[in-house]
């Protein structure tokens, strides 16, 4: 069964940057492209971006442009988030999602999500 | 990017009908997708391509969409279908809806 397990909590000081995972199971990495969504606590859900594991290709949302680096490791089915210049309003819940039928959207398996604290 | 835009809030009766839009200039050359959230949870696609339903999501839930709006329509809500659900779309860039919270009582 597909299953994507991201990595635990983190806990990070004002203008550090986190790097988030994403280990999949369950299907042919290079097959997906991967969506990264952000949630700030109590509001919506936010595209970042996402990425072409078999290209390494990206897109990103201008919110995050310059900021934001994903990334993936084939030979452990990985793919990674790292945020910059990390500020309180960064502190969310980061969710890595397998894209569905289209390459453009997420599709129907998710990770767990990822909580990041942004605290000096 | 561009803007989807929600209704805040929606609310219903058990049994009664939900209907959630979506609203974005773009919309009638791009495919709308549905994601519900529950309290705590990750997201789960109940629509994509605008009307098509993934498995094991109940026949209860449907999508239109035509012109700028885009609906999801819930017919005969449950107690357990009350979450936040978000409208998506692509142009190369994703957009997320700002959620709309269907309260079900």
């Amino acid at each position: 069964q597909v299953q994507l397990v991201q990595s635990g909590p983190e806990v990070k000081k004002p203008g550090a940057s986190v790097k988030v995972s994403c280990k999949t199971s369950g299907y042919t990495f290079i097959d997906y492209y991967m969506h990264w969504v952000r949630q700030v606590p109590g509001q919506g859900l936010e595209w970042m971006g996402w990425i072409n594991p078999n290209s390494g290709g990206t897109k990103y949302a201008q919110n995050f442009q310059g900021r934001v680096t994903m990334t993936r490791d084939t030979s452990v089915s990985t793919a990674y988030m790292e945020l910059s210049s990390l500020t309180s309003g960064d502190k969310a819940v980061y969710y890595c999602a397998r894209a569905g039928e289209r390459r453009g959207s997420p599709g129907d398996y998710w990770g767990q999500g990822s909580l990041v604290t942004v605290s000096s | 990017s561009y803007e989807l835009t929600q209704p805040p809030s929606v609310s219903v009766s058990p049994g009664q009908t939900a209907r959630i839009t979506c609203s974005g200039d773009a919309l009638p050359k791009k495919y709308v997708y549905w994601y519900q959230q529950k309290s705590g949870q990750a997201p789960v696609r109940v629509i994509y391509e605008d009307s098509k339903r993934p498995s094991g999501i109940p026949e209860r839930f449907s999508g239109s969409s035509s012109g700028t709006k885009a609906t999801l329509t819930i017919s005969g809500a449950q107690v357990e279908d009350e979450a936040d659900y978000y409208c998506y779309s692509t142009d190369n860039i994703g957009s997320f809806g700002g959620g709309t919270k269907l309260t079900v009582l």
